[in-house]
């Protein structure tokens, strides 16, 4: 069984471009969510897509978005990236993320100069 | 709001040796407990959980870890550890039934194995 899969795994931006991120999730996996992990803040949980809806949302601004598809592959966007946008970012599969047991992605590391 | 506190960033720990690694929730009532690792360059795989029942639980690759509700306190224990098991570790914590905020972090702990 194919895990997590996310594109592209890392990618250089400048400030005030914008980027889309891709995640694929397991098999029969309805739900996705996604978090951004720096080493001054952590992890910090982004949103979660059920299918093809929104179910949850963090602390982030509006520049940070993502939809899911019909089968289930979810993008996530940031525009206008600022410096402070460059992290791991981390999708996560799940077929009830309410439990918590989420199956990781390894991440698109995002640099932004 | 819930918080989860990792008191130790590093700990430096021989192979061979036993491990314990703290983690300490801050919560209005008892959320579902998670262990995830993260090996370098890598996502986070779940290590154990806990729900409900027998508060110790056995996750993979040897790792236990003891919920104690007296101390809010989820520790992360393995007996031997193996140079493999260098990473960085991360206790979580969810709503129970599910959070608009999904999946609360600590800040993580780098296990280092010296030789």
């Amino acid at each position: 069984k194919a895990g997590v899969t996310q594109t592209p795994r890392y990618l250089i931006k400048t400030r005030g471009q914008q980027v889309t991120l891709s995640c694929s999730p397991i098999s029969g996996h309805r739900s996705v969510s996604w978090y951004q992990q720096t080493p001054g803040q952590g992890l910090q949980f982004l949103f979660e897509y059920f299918s093809e809806t929104q179910r949850n949302k963090g602390n982030f601004p509006g520049r940070f978005s993502g939809r899911q598809f019909s089968n289930s592959r979810s993008e996530m966007n940031v525009s206008t990236l600022e410096l402070g946008d460059s992290a791991l970012y981390l999708c996560a599969s799940s077929q009830d993320s309410n439990t918590g047991e989420l199956f990781f992605g390894e991440g698109s590391r995002l640099t932004v100069l | 709001a819930q918080s989860v506190t990792q008191p130790d960033i590093h700990i430096t720990v021989s192979e061979g040796a036993s491990l314990e690694l703290r983690c300490n929730y801050s919560y209005g009532a008892t959320p579902y407990l998670f262990w995830y690792v993260q090996s370098p360059g890598q996502g986070l795989q779940l290590l154990l959980k806990y729900f409900s029942g027998d508060t110790l639980v056995q996750g993979i690759k040897g790792f236990e870890a003891e919920f104690k509700r007296s101390q809010s306190s989820f520790n992360l224990r393995k007996p031997s550890v193996h140079w493999s098991d260098a990473a960085e570790y991360f206790c979580a914590v969810i709503l129970t039934g599910g959070g608009a905020d999904g999946l609360t972090f600590g800040k993580g702990t780098h296990l280092i194995i010296q030789p």
